[in-house]
């Protein structure tokens, strides 16, 4: 069967540091990948999504950036983080269906 | 552009009581839908999806959503429902790009 983790689960981090949140699945190929922002009190908001290694697409401009390394592994990062990045990072994967499956997520607070 | 609106922030309801929580979407081709529920803290759970077929559909946990067409709806339901079902749900339209449009959500508190 299919899961996705992510980690860490939960992250305190200073204005203006680095971040990379790893998200990776385990038992399909060739996923489509998501990231989400969940902010207190709202819905979720796609932040990027991949069809394949290599090919990222931004659905808002941001101070954030995504990468795909490998065929099941998806990453966000930004190089100086801000306050309004603060929020519960969400990844999900597809199989091609149009359904979505989600991970733990990650609590980022910044500081 | 595809979008979702739940009309409910917050519903409030008695163990053992029914349950039901609103959808509308807009999207101009047929609708992919979708009802997730997220606990405190933890990722998003899919409940159920209608892609076409009975417009009536099952789920896991004892819910069921009808799909109406004609009211762009697609409203969740519970017959009766447990304590473990206080969490926040969401409701999702997805489009032929394979991405999905999220509603903001609406908690449930469920009181003994």
């Amino acid at each position: 069967s299919q899961t996705i983790h992510q980690w860490p689960a939960t992250l305190v981090q200073p204005v203006g540091s680095p971040l990379s949140l790893e998200c990776t699945v385990e038992g399909t190929s060739n996923p489509n990948l998501y990231w989400y922002r969940q902010a207190a009190g709202r819905g979720l908001q796609l932040l990027f999504y991949s069809v394949g290694i290599g090919q990222i697409s931004s659905e808002v401009p941001q101070n954030l950036s995504a990468s795909r390394p490998q065929d099941r592994q998806f990453i966000l990062s930004s190089k100086k983080l801000l306050l309004s990045d603060s929020g519960f990072y969400l990844c999900a994967w597809s199989g091609g269906e149009h359904e979505q499956f989600f991970g733990p997520g990650t609590r980022l607070t910044v500081l | 552009a595809q979008s979702v609106t739940q009309p409910d922030i917050h519903i409030t309801v008695s163990e053992g009581a029914s349950l039901e929580l609103r959808c509308n979407y807009s999207y101009g081709a047929t609708p992919y839908l979708f009802w997730y529920v997220q606990s405190p803290g933890q990722g998003l759970q899919l409940l159920l999806k209608y892609f076409s077929g009975d417009t009536l559909v099952q789920g896991i946990k004892g819910f069921e959503a009808e799909f109406k067409r004609s009211q762009s709806s697609f409203n969740l339901r519970k017959p009766s429902v447990h304590w473990s079902d206080a969490a926040e749900y969401f409701c999702a339209v997805g489009s032929n790009d394979y991405k999905l449009s999220f509603g903001a959500g609406t908690t449930v508190t469920v009181r003994a």
